[in-house]
This record gives C-alpha cells, structure tokens and sequence, in this order.
C-alpha cells in the first residue's frame, strides 16, 4: 500500500517569506508526527497529533512555526517569517496509534522535504 | 537529560565485511531502544525495536543487542553490501510511546 508521502520534495525560498509542507499519512493511521533533521543533526521533534485529542505542540522551536491535522488524515505544517536557520529536512511520520502496544505505535516516515531559506 | 549517542559518527568498510555500531542512551523510563536505516535523501525505515526484556533481536543480516543495566545498543551488520550504505540512527522514546529521542546516527559506506 502507499506510505507517508510529502511535498514538495524540495522548496527553495527567501528569508521572511511563508511556506507550508504537506503530509499525507498512511491510511488508518491515527497518529502523526513532524521532525526536523538539521544537517549532520539528529531528527528533532516538533509536533505530534494523536486522533482527535490536542496536539502536542512541544518541540516546535519558535511561534513561528504551526501545524493543523485536518480531518485526521492531512497535515500542514506552516512556518513563518522564514529565517536561514530553518533550512532542514522537514519529515512526517505516522503510525496506526499511541498505546502500548508495540506494533502499533512503529513509526512509518516519508520522504521529507528539504527546506532551503536563502 | 534524555539523549542518545552513537559512535562512530561514521564508518568505512569493504564490501563482506562486518561492522558494530554503538549506541549509548539516557532514557528514563525506558519502554524500547530502536535501530533506522536512513538512505539518502529519504525517511528512517525500520529494523528492529527491543523492549528491556529482550537483549537481541535480528532483521536478516541486520542484529541488534540491548543491555538495560549498562544502558547499550549495539547493530553488528554481517556480509555487508554496498546496498547498506546509509546512516543508521538510534532511537528511544521518552515521556511516552511516541516521543522519540533520536541519536545523531552513524554514517556507514560501504566500498567495493
């Protein structure tokens, strides 16, 4: 079946502008989480949803940065007044839940989009 | 503070050779350690995921060992192939099932 899928793959933009990456998680699944990967970095969280309860919004780095998760399914993430240091490779994962079982909660990523500010 | 190392940051080895990638983590509590394969340019893929009762745990070529009391992973890839280049990234979740705490990764080339 389809796995997570992104876009664009690639957005190139100049500082101060807005951008929005889009996540389409793997049908069915209810939990969905975006990372952020700096070069030579390890992944970052950002922000994780969980079906319909409050996302946590604890790893984004700045007010600038917001996601939405419409209908449970589709994903935004929005970061604004770009600034040079939020050039990275943004990843959405998703998996089938948040409990404890094991096999539910494996996170399935996509391919990323790779955030150039100029 | 919750962290993940691994060492080396990166690795070269011929082709059929084998290779152990270290990872040292502060996680607390712990629930499971977890091995990604990350090829360029795309997302994490996973290979194996351990709980603190299990102490290995084997994905093909691919095996992996936990040592809850010295808090340590290991990945010993067999009979590489140049297909294994990549970088190999541990991960263990923190203040719940999903909050993952990623190491830095180990870039591993494999040469013919």
């Amino acid at each position: 079946g389809a796995g997570v899928s992104q876009s664009p793959s690639n957005k190139v933009t100049e500082k101060g502008k807005d951008v929005e990456l889009r996540c389409d998680p793997i049908s069915g699944h209810t939990a969905l989480y975006w990372y952020r990967q700096s070069l030579g970095q390890g992944l970052e969280f950002l922000i994780y949803f969980q079906g319909n309860s409050a996302p946590d919004k604890s790893g984004l780095p700045s007010d600038r940065f917001s996601a939405e998760r419409t209908g449970g399914s589709v994903s935004t993430l929005t970061i604004q007044r770009t600034q040079q240091e939020d050039s990275a490779v943004y990843l959405c994962a998703s998996s089938l839940g948040s409990d404890r079982q094991q096999y539910r909660n494996e996170q399935f990523f996509g391919p990323g989009t790779r955030l150039t500010v100029l | 503070k919750n962290q993940v190392e691994q060492s080396p940051q990166s690795l070269i080895i011929l082709e059929g050779k084998n290779c152990t990638l270290q990872c040292n983590y502060t996680v607390s509590p712990f629930s499971n350690l977890r091995w990604y394969k990350q090829d360029t340019g795309r997302g994490p893929v996973s290979l194996t995921i351990m709980t603190f009762s299990e102490n290995t745990k084997s994905n093909g070529r691919y095996t992996a060992t936990l040592d809850a009391d010295t808090k340590q992973s290991s990945l010993h890839i067999t009979a590489s192939q140049l297909s294994d280049s990549a970088s190999y990234i541990c991960v263990s979740p923190s203040g719940g099932y999903n909050k993952l705490i990623f190491g830095a990764g180990t870039r591993l080339a494999v040469h013919p």
